[in-house]
């Protein structure tokens, strides 16, 4: 089985400063990961996902995120911070097949001016 | 590619009616996915389907809850005899149906049981 923990359930940054929001896996198999983001009465958007290729993954709008195996992490990070960044961010985890992905309980990210 | 469709955006109903959503995946996705999320927390899986199949059904499924995709299109979530507890939002996805790909979310059906 597998499952995903979202370390803090609200960060807050200010505009142009890093951004790091932290998810560690669990999972019996190699994993499949992934980050989404979901605005405000929407769905959720596909940042970024690891499928065992690179360990460094580069998504859309400047995110990218690290899989470290020895930390069971997959962290998403941003160098600077932007208003528009202002969302719900969820961290997945699914095996192979894809067809039970397992959500983290997600982290709501606020972007001072 | 017009995304997934979910309808209707809202419903609210009250406690012990029946509700039917609907969810258009994109075209020619074979995979269509439901979940559930409620407040503060991240989607929970509720069922799959492949094709017009529905392969996988979570425990959070229950008895009152039945999903559908009869010609492997569009799908059907009903729920019946709704409970305040019911109240959520409902999610579909699709994805084309290989292995590690990403699942599309359509923008949710959101539910008030009172």
């Amino acid at each position: 089985a597998q499952s995903v923990t979202q370390l803090g359930s609200h960060v807050s940054v200010s505009e142009g400063a890093l951004v790091l929001l932290r998810c560690n896996y669990s999972s019996s198999v190699p994993p499949y990961l992934f980050w989404y983001v979901q605005y405000p009465n929407q769905g959720l958007q596909l940042l970024l996902k690891y499928t065992s290729a690179a360990t460094l993954v580069k998504g859309i709008n400047g995110f990218e995120a690290e899989f470290k195996k020895s930390e069971t992490s997959f962290h998403l990070t941003k160098p600077s911070a932007h208003m528009s960044d202002a969302a719900e961010y969820f961290c997945a985890v699914s095996g192979r097949g894809n067809n039970d992905m397992r959500f983290g309980a997600g982290t709501r990210l606020t972007v001072k001016p | 590619d017009t995304g997934v469709s979910q309808n209707p955006r809202h419903k609210i109903t009250k406690r012990g009616q029946n509700v039917t959503f609907r969810c258009d995946p994109i075209s020619e996705h074979n995979r269509l996915y439901w979940y559930r999320q409620t407040l503060g927390q991240g989607p929970e899986f509720l069922t799959y389907f492949q094709n017009e199949a529905q392969l996988e059904k979570s425990r959070l499924l229950s008895d009152r809850f039945s999903a559908e995709r009869p010609k492997g299109s569009f799908s059907t979530l009903e729920i019946q005899r709704t409970e305040q507890g019911d109240s959520a939002m409902y999610l579909c996805a699709s994805s084309p149906g290989l292995t590690a790909e990403t699942q599309y979310f359509g923008p949710g059906t959101r539910l008030l049981v009172l």
